[in-house]
C-alpha cells in the first residue's frame, strides 16, 4: 500500500521560499505516472499547484507558475515543491498527491505551512 | 483559471437524495470528461469518490454518482447517511494542461 508523507518547515518568511517534500513508501514512485502538489488555505478550497512525470516533465498552474518548482527524486523516491517570493497568501496546508488517469487516487496528509516573520 | 463554482451548501435527511452542481466552461468541464469529485472530512485529506465523470473508485460506496451536461457536472448521493457529511469539491482537467478545483460544498444531514 503506496503511501504519502509530506514534510518540511511549518514557517517560512514573506519573500522567502516555501520548501516541502513527499517521501513515497510502500511503493515505487515510478508505479504511477504522475505526482501533484495541492493546496488549500485554512477554511477555504483547494488549489492545484502543478504536476511532475516521472521522469521529470512538469506541469504548473498558470497563476503560479513563475513560483513553482517542482522536481522528482527517484533515488529517494520522493518528489520536492518549492514556491519562491511567498507572501501570506501563500499560507496553507500543502498535499502531495498520485494522479490517477485524470484525478488524484491518494493523498499525503498534508503538511501546514504558514508564512509569517 | 476560476474556480468552478459549486453551492456552498447542500442538506438532506438520511434516506434522501441530493445532487451538488459543479459548473465550468468549454475549456474545462464542458470539453473533456474528466471531471473528478472528491470528499472531504474535517482535518482529514481528500478521498477521490469519482473519476471521468462518472466512474467510482473501488471501495466507493454505489451510492454515489456522477454525471455532466454541459458544462456542469454533477455528484449524486443517494439514499444519504450521517458519515457522508462533509465537504465535496469538483475538479476537472482544463486546456492549459493543468487542473481546476471547485469552490466546495458543505453537505449536512439533517
Amino acid at each position: 500500500q503506496v503511501q504519502l508523507q509530506e514534510s518540511g518547515p511549518g514557517l517560512v518568511k514573506p519573500s522567502g521560499t516555501l520548501s516541502l517534500t513527499c517521501a513515497v513508501s510502500g511503493g515505487s514512485i515510478s508505479s504511477s505516472n504522475w505526482w501533484s502538489w495541492v493546496r488549500q488555505p485554512p477554511g477555504k478550497g483547494l488549489e492545484w499547484i502543478g504536476q511532475i512525470y516521472q521522469s521529470g516533465g512538469t506541469n504548473y498552474n498558470p497563476s503560479l507558475k513563475n513560483r513553482v518548482t517542482i522536481s522528482v527524486d527517484k533515488s529517494e523516491n520522493q518528489l520536492s515543491l518549492k514556491l519562491s517570493s511567498v507572501t501570506a497568501a501563500d499560507t496553507a496546508i500543502y498535499y502531495c498527491a498520485r494522479n490517477w488517469g485524470k484525478g488524484f487516487n491518494m493523498w499525503g496528509q498534508g503538511t501546514m505551512v504558514i508564512v509569517s516573520s | 483559471q476560476s474556480a468552478l463554482t459549486q453551492p456552498a451548501s447542500v442538506s438532506g435527511s438520511p434516506g434522501q437524495s441530493i445532487t451538488i452542481s459543479c459548473t465550468g466552461t468549454t475549456s474545462d468541464v464542458g470539453g473533456y470528461n474528466f471531471v473528478s469529485w472528491y470528499q472531504q472530512h474535517p482535518g482529514k485529506a481528500p478521498k477521490l469518490m469519482i473519476y471521468d465523470v462518472s466512474n467510482r473508485p473501488s471501495g466507493v460506496s454505489d451510492r454515489f454518482s456522477g454525471s455532466k451536461s454541459g458544462n456542469t457536472a454533477s455528484l449524486t448521493i443517494s439514499g444519504l447517511q450521517a458519515e457522508d457529511e462533509a465537504d465535496y469539491y469538483c475538479s476537472s482537467y482544463t486546456n492549459t494542461i493543468s487542473y481546476v478545483f471547485g469552490t466546495g460544498t458543505k453537505v449536512t444531514v439533517l
